[in-house]
């Protein structure tokens, strides 16, 4: 079956700091991968997606590159705010499905 | 365009007791889905309508949780007797597609005590 492994949270950073959320995967057939974001009382958002080997997503500074050979999706951004205090889930879907498999999320907290 | 809205949004209930939560998706998405996200675990798929049908109820824990779509708009999910693992957050999510991408909403956090 598929599934989603997250690093543990929280992670706290400074703002301005270097984030790296990592995101590794187990799936049959060619997934689609998705960086989703939980804001404080909201709902998920999508916030990036790579549909293909070597598709790098990105989205108000965050980045993530499909890495087949390493099965791995990690988040990045160089200089994170404030208001980028929120949960990151990592996802995927595989074929024709629209069934996402998510991972467990990790909370990031960003200090002034 | 209003986006994918969830009623209540918090719920407080004892064991053995019935909750129904709601979910209104955005107008005109035919897709519907319903995910849960139990004590900080993953989110996961519980199912999924096309319209007013059920297209895939794999993920459905048990004969406990129950739904509905009537009319093929507003979905409900019904959960008779809730047991202490029934907590969590309950999430909604729409698209217009059948493989486009899903708007969620802001979920239902249900506590059985």
């Amino acid at each position: 079956g598929n599934s989603v492994t997250q690093m543990e949270g929280p992670v706290t950073l400074s703002e301005e700091a270097f984030l790296t959320i990592n995101c590794t995967y187990t799936a049959t057939g060619y997934p689609s991968l998705f960086w989703y974001v939980q804001y404080p009382g909201e709902g998920l958002q999508l916030l990036l997606k790579a549909t293909k080997a070597d598709d790098k997503g990105s989205n108000k500074g965050f980045e993530a590159t499909y890495r087949k050979e390493t099965t791995s999706f990690h988040l990045e951004k160089g200089s994170v705010q404030v208001s980028d205090s929120a949960v990151y889930f990592c996802a995927l879907v595989t074929g024709g499905g629209n069934k996402l498999t998510f991972g467990t999320g990790t909370q990031l907290k960003v200090e002034l | 365009e209003a986006g994918v809205t969830q009623f209540p949004s918090h719920s407080v209930i004892e064991k053995g007791q019935t909750v129904t939560l709601r979910c209104d998706p955005i107008s005109g998405h035919d897709n519907l889905y319903w995910y849960r996200r139990v004590m900080g675990k993953e989110i996961k798929f519980l199912l999924h309508f096309v319209k007013e049908s059920k297209q895939d109820e794999s993920g459905m824990p048990n004969n406990r949780f129950l739904a509905e779509r009537t009319g093929g708009t507003y979905s409900t999910l019904k959960v008779q007797p809730a047991e202490l693992e029934d907590s969590g957050v309950y999430f909604c999510a729409s698209s217009q597609e059948t493989r486009g991408e899903q708007y969620f909403g802001p979920g239902t956090r249900l506590t059985v005590t």
